[in-house]
């Protein structure tokens, strides 16, 4: 079956704690993307990656690290998490056109 | 930065009745799409159209995008209660030069009524 898959699903962490969101998808897609999702303020985009070893910053990318090391793996790291990171995280994936969407991690920062 | 923005923020029917979401945009476009996300769960793709077409259906929804206006409108027709969902539209912007980048819009809530 076709699918992104995100690991964790939930996560409480404190403050500074490093913490990584796995991000793994099925498709033989070049793109991937991660996305934060607040009430209110839509979809907006950390980081994408073009291809393996190419990634970019999107529109909200302070305080998030990304790698792509392999076409089907694109982990989201917060190497210091602040709890204006609280968030709902969602992976995704995309030949051009359609994106495909993982199931979303909720991320809590006390 | 947002791109798409729906009108309405929030609309709510009685099940049976049609809904209509509205997009607006701000630059030319090689797409527009439209996702669906059901609360707290990943968006799903529901339907694409390119700037060169004004119309495109898919089972029971329809899609209209006017160019000359920017915007584009979702028409869910004979509602169902499964249809409650928020509903997003997303448009890529020439100046990428691709359509993997994709601009989002804040969704209207759409709340069917047994």
């Amino acid at each position: 079956e076709a699918q992104v898959t995100q690991n964790p699903r939930y996560l409480i962490t404190v403050t500074g704690k490093k913490l990584t969101v796995t991000c793994s998808q099925n498709m033989n897609h070049e793109y991937m993307s991660w996305y934060r999702q607040d009430p209110g303020l839509g979809l907006r985009q950390i980081y994408y990656s073009m291809n393996v070893e190419v990634t970019d910053k999107g529109d909200v990318p302070e305080g998030y690290k990304v790698s792509r090391k392999e076409k089907r793996n694109f982990p989201l790291i917060l190497e210091s998490p602040s709890p204006n990171q609280t968030s709902l995280y969602f992976c995704a994936s995309s030949r051009g056109g359609e994106q495909y969407f993982g199931p979303g991690t909720r991320l809590t920062v006390t | 930065s947002q791109q798409g923005e729906e009108d309405p923020q929030a609309l709510s029917i009685q099940e049976g009745e049609n809904a209509t979401m509205n997009c607006s945009y701000k630059t030319s476009i090689n797409n527009l799409q439209w996702y669906r996300q059901n609360s707290g769960r990943g968006l799903v793709h529901l339907i694409l159209i390119r700037s060169n077409e004004r119309e495109k259906h898919s089972g029971r929804l329809r899609v209209t995008l006017d160019t000359s206006k920017k915007s584009s409108s979702l028409l869910i027709t004979a509602s169902r209660a499964a249809d409650t969902a928020s509903y997003f539209c997303a448009t890529d912007g020439l100046r990428w030069g691709s359509n993997y980048q994709l601009i989002w819009g804040a969704g209207t809530k759409l709340i069917i009524k047994p």
